[in-house]
């Protein structure tokens, strides 16, 4: 499994956008890059999954460019309730069914 | 559809003693896996059941076991508790090998232990 690196902590104020950056250098041809979300005392929730360019749902954008060494997932104007951990993964979908988390990035959203 | 259930939400044990967590998996699937997870760390893959049998385990002690029931429940055991043992315990369900990254979590036992 691809080795993940994301910042420790990161603030911002609502309204604003939020990009969160991770690095896996050594991503494999069929990893894909996912991640969750994790508010205190609850378990983490998936938010978005993608392979490469770009992916946008409802919550959320992923931006993985061309080298997929590196992914940003974007949080547009965020609020609150957005202040969480957000744990980037990266696996095979087919040959790794187990999720390995790292320590992720603890997002403060100030008023 | 239900979501995962988790019981009980919190337990405290003394060191040396026993736990059981049970598990309910989201209706529909197959496969649970069980986190481990400590104050400000990610979660921890302790080991995974499909089928009613474990398929595959993270570095942890055998004093950790688990079950998985026909009806795709689970529990988690814990032998001779230590007070590292302390933490956010999660039950996770999935689809074996399909969609393998829409784990639905549950929101997990809170163990001490003292």
């Amino acid at each position: 499994l691809a080795k993940t690196t994301q910042p420790i902590s990161m603030d911002s104020y609502e309204g604003q956008e939020v990009n969160i950056t991770c690095s896996h250098n050594n991503i494999a041809t069929n990893d894909y890059i996912t991640w969750y979300q994790q508010f205190p005392s609850q378990g983490p929730r998936f938010i978005i999954q993608g392979y490469k360019t770009k992916v946008t749902n409802e919550v959320a954008s992923l931006f993985i460019p061309a080298d997929r060494k590196s992914s940003t997932l974007s949080l547009p104007r965020v609020s609150l309730s957005d202040t969480a951990v957000y744990y980037c993964l990266v696996g095979d979908r087919v040959n790794t069914d187990k999720l390995i988390f790292g320590t992720g990035t603890r997002l403060q959203v100030f008023p | 559809e239900t979501g995962v259930t988790q019981s009980p939400t919190h337990l405290i044990k003394t060191r040396g003693q026993q736990v059981t967590l049970r598990c309910s998996s989201q209706s529909g699937h197959n496969t649970v896996s069980w986190y481990q997870q400590a104050l400000g760390q990610g979660p921890q893959f302790i080991f995974q059941y499909y089928r009613e049998e474990e398929n595959g385990r993270g570095n942890f002690p055998p004093r950790f076991s688990g079950l998985q029931f026909p009806n795709y429940s689970s529990e988690l055991n814990v032998n001779a508790l230590e007070l590292d043992d302390s933490a956010l315990y999660l039950c996770a369900s999935s689809l074996y090998r399909e969609e393998v990254y829409g784990y639905t979590f549950g929101s997990g036992t809170r163990l001490t232990v003292v």
